[in-house]
């Protein structure tokens, strides 16, 4: 399964709503996580099975999809939300992540 | 708090080999299934490697396309510590590599499919493969 992420890299001021889609090459129903990573850090799962949102994780990251196509969207983007986000199936192996979205100031 | 540290990592040469190790505390370490994840520098995340929890000679492993026949992954439950031996290194391996921990749940309409995830992970260990 191939995952494609896009954009590969956006700008965006604080504030700003952001969408960051995620394709499947083949459905995988519902089995879609969602990773933040910044600079130097270890990666954090941020929504898990396409729409649930972890533990501590705030209320404005949000993820919806199913079958081959989702989003994940930030509404109010704060200044710790500046990272790269990395989509990841996990309906079979080799559980394949997109190539990431990095999230950078305008 | 549920942690993984990982050790093991280091500069080895083209062919070498290499065995990278994950202790994990505050969870049921024999419980759980384990996972292998690497970066390579200022590059994506791929997924390596993941054992199921028992173990045994007989238990669920699975590998990426990239490492398979040279990559074992093995645990010591006893230990509560999960292993990586690396064999036949190339430079393509170099990498940061984290252990992380299967979280998962059955949905509705999952019973037989659970939704996973890796959650937590470790902090990382780096192995750099050069002459």
């Amino acid at each position: 399964i191939q995952m494609t992420q896009s954009p590969s890299s956006l700008s965006a001021s604080v504030g700003d709503r952001v969408t960051i889609t995620c394709r499947a090459s083949q459905s995988i129903s519902s089995y879609l996580n969602w990773y933040q990573q910044k600079p130097g850090k270890v990666p954090k799962l941020l929504i898990f099975a396409a729409s649930s949102l972890q533990g501590g994780v705030p209320s404005r990251f949000s993820g919806t999809g199913s079958g081959t196509d989702f989003t994940l969207t930030i509404s109010n983007l704060q200044p710790e939300d500046f990272a790269t986000y990395y989509c990841q199936e996990s309906y079979t192996t080799p559980f394949t992540f997109g190539g990431g979205t990095k999230v950078e100031i305008k | 708090q549920v942690q993984l540290v990982e050790s093991g990592g280091g500069v080895v040469q083209p062919g070498g080999s290499l065995r990278l190790s994950c202790v994990g505390s505050g969870f049921t370490f024999s419980n759980s299934g384990m996972h292998w994840v690497r970066q390579a520098p200022d590059k994506g995340l791929e997924w390596v490697a993941f054992i199921q929890y028992d173990g045994t000679d007989g238990s669920e492993k699975y590998y990426a396309d990239s490492v398979k026949g040279r990559f074992t992954i093995s645990r010591d439950n006893s230990k509560h510590t999960l292993y990586l031996q690396m064999n036949s290194l190339r430079a393509e391996d170099t990498a940061v590599y984290y252990c992380a921990k299967r979280s998962y749940y059955y949905g509705s309409g999952s019973a037989n499919h659970p939704y996973t995830w890796f959650d937590p992970w470790g902090q990382g260990t780096l192995v750099t493969v050069s002459s």
